[in-house]
């Protein structure tokens, strides 16, 4: 399976600009896709195909990557963004997610 | 609006079958696939199954021995049974609707299930 890693946690200040990582163990093309996970809730598509914004998200959220290596940028964060992240992979069979990266506003 | 809605016991004991309805609304099981994804408290989400529109169904091969997906769409109704349960198997389980390129596009509220005797 495509093993997909993701830092565990980052802090940042409002207004900051953040990035958050997903690197995958072997190729996804732009099979890759983000969602964010508040506490209690269901994830959320923010970002799919790597750089697609889903409708009605703010275009803080941005995406980029290719192949192995995939980012995830709020810029500017605001204090609502606390939240998890996850990246989800659909190139390969099966599909996998990552571990999530826990956003803290300081 | 889209909407998805998970339903079943909260509780299941060890070695027991897992029973789960996903009702959907706002579109059709005939146009979009419908995936179930579980996740246990903590940790990240891991793929279980699919639903195609089609009628077709595709399993994660690490559940696959223990996992049948159904549907019934005069009822707009998915179901999810597992068997074998173990304590591991415990979590929120999700029904989820694929778009174009397996994207989840929208998740039902989850199902919390607790395997403990």
């Amino acid at each position: 399976d495509t093993v997909l890693t993701q830092s565990p946690a980052l802090a940042v200040s409002p207004g900051e600009r953040v990035t958050i990582s997903c690197r995958a163990s072997e190729s996804v093309s732009t099979g890759m896709h983000w969602y964010q996970q508040k506490p209690g809730q269901q994830p959320k598509l923010l970002i799919y195909g790597a750089s697609n914004l889903e409708s009605g998200v703010p275009a803080r959220f941005s995406g980029s990557g290719s192949g192995t290596d995939f980012t995830l940028t709020i810029d500017p964060v605001e204090a609502d963004d606390t939240a998890t992240y996850f990246c989800q992979q659909s190139w390969n069979d099966p599909n996998t997610f990552g571990a999530g990266t826990k956003l803290e506003l300081k | 609006q889209v909407q998805l809605k998970e339903s079943g016991p909260g509780l299941v004991q060890p070695s027991e079958t897992l029973s789960l309805t996903c009702t959907v609304s706002g579109f059709s099981l005939t146009s979009y696939s419908v995936s179930w994804v579980r996740q246990p408290s903590g940790k990240g989400p891991e793929w279980m199954g699919r639903m195609w529109y089609d009628g077709d169904t595709a399993y994660n091969s690490a559940l696959k021995s223990r996992l049948s997906i159904s549907r019934d769409t005069s009822k707009n109704q998915v179901f999810l049974k597992m068997n074998s349960l173990q304590t591991d198997d415990t979590g929120t389980y999700y029904c989820t609707r694929e778009s174009l390129g397996y994207v989840m596009d929208a998740w039902g509220q989850g199902a919390s299930v607790t395997v403990s005797s």
